[in-house]
């Protein structure tokens, strides 16, 4: 079967790095993508990864492993804003999107 | 560009009534759009696939006599809950399919309280 993990739920500090972690075992593999959602709101776009290696995006990151299955999202100078969900989602061979239950992180000040 | 809106944002019925969510894709043609659905505290669940002009696909558990879906333009596809019952309540988020394979925008989603 198909299967996506991360953790369910983190917290960290303002100001400080915190690293989602998503691994994933599907049938085929084309791309993985982080999103972000708020309470009560439609996910918003972050990443999409389908190469292995790190894609930097302003205070966000996203790594790709494909040959461990791995994916990660670094969130660095973490402000009261970034308190959300964090889905990780692999579409698979038929293109379609496979969705991991969410990180919900807390942010304390 | 690539914004997609959902009518009504929130809607409270009735239960037993129908109730019609329309998902609009306003600077693009989208072919294929996606009905999730999603109950609090847990992630996405796709409903079905949707395909402009032809029947839509439905997942696995998903009643498609219950929750119709129409798609009838490159622009516009409806999501209509019959018959709607308490446990239908829930977050109904729909999302069109871009140019490229892994393009996919969501729309703000519509809350549904069927009381």
């Amino acid at each position: 079967g198909q299967n996506i993990d991360q953790p369910t739920e983190m917290t960290a500090t303002e100001g400080a790095i915190v690293q989602i972690n998503c691994t994933y075992q599907t049938s085929g593999f084309n791309g993985l993508f982080w999103y972000q959602q708020h309470a009560g709101e439609a996910p918003t776009f972050l990443s999409y990864n389908v190469l292995d290696g790190l894609e930097e995006k302003g205070r966000f990151s996203s790594f790709l492993s494909r040959s461990k299955g791995y994916s990660y999202l670094l969130l660095k100078e973490l402000q009261m804003k970034d308190s959300a969900s964090y889905l990780c989602a692999v579409l698979d061979s038929n293109y379609q999107l496979i969705w991991g239950a969410g990180t919900k992180l807390i942010i304390k000040p | 560009g690539a914004v997609v809106s959902q009518h009504p944002s929130w809607v409270i019925c009735k239960s037993g009534t129908s109730v019609k969510i329309e998902c609009r894709s306003l600077d693009f043609q989208a072919t294929t759009m996606f009905w999730y659905r999603q109950f609090p505290k847990q992630s996405l669940m796709l409903m079905a696939t949707s395909n402009e002009g032809s029947k839509a696909t439905y997942e696995q558990g998903v009643e498609k006599d219950k929750f119709l879906i129409n798609h009838a333009s490159l622009t516009l596809s409806t999501l209509t809950v019959t018959s709607a019952h308490p446990e239908d309540s829930s977050f109904y988020i729909c999302s069109a399919k871009g140019l490229a394979e892994y393009e996919q925008y969501f729309g703000p989603g519509t809350r549904l309280t069927v009381t």
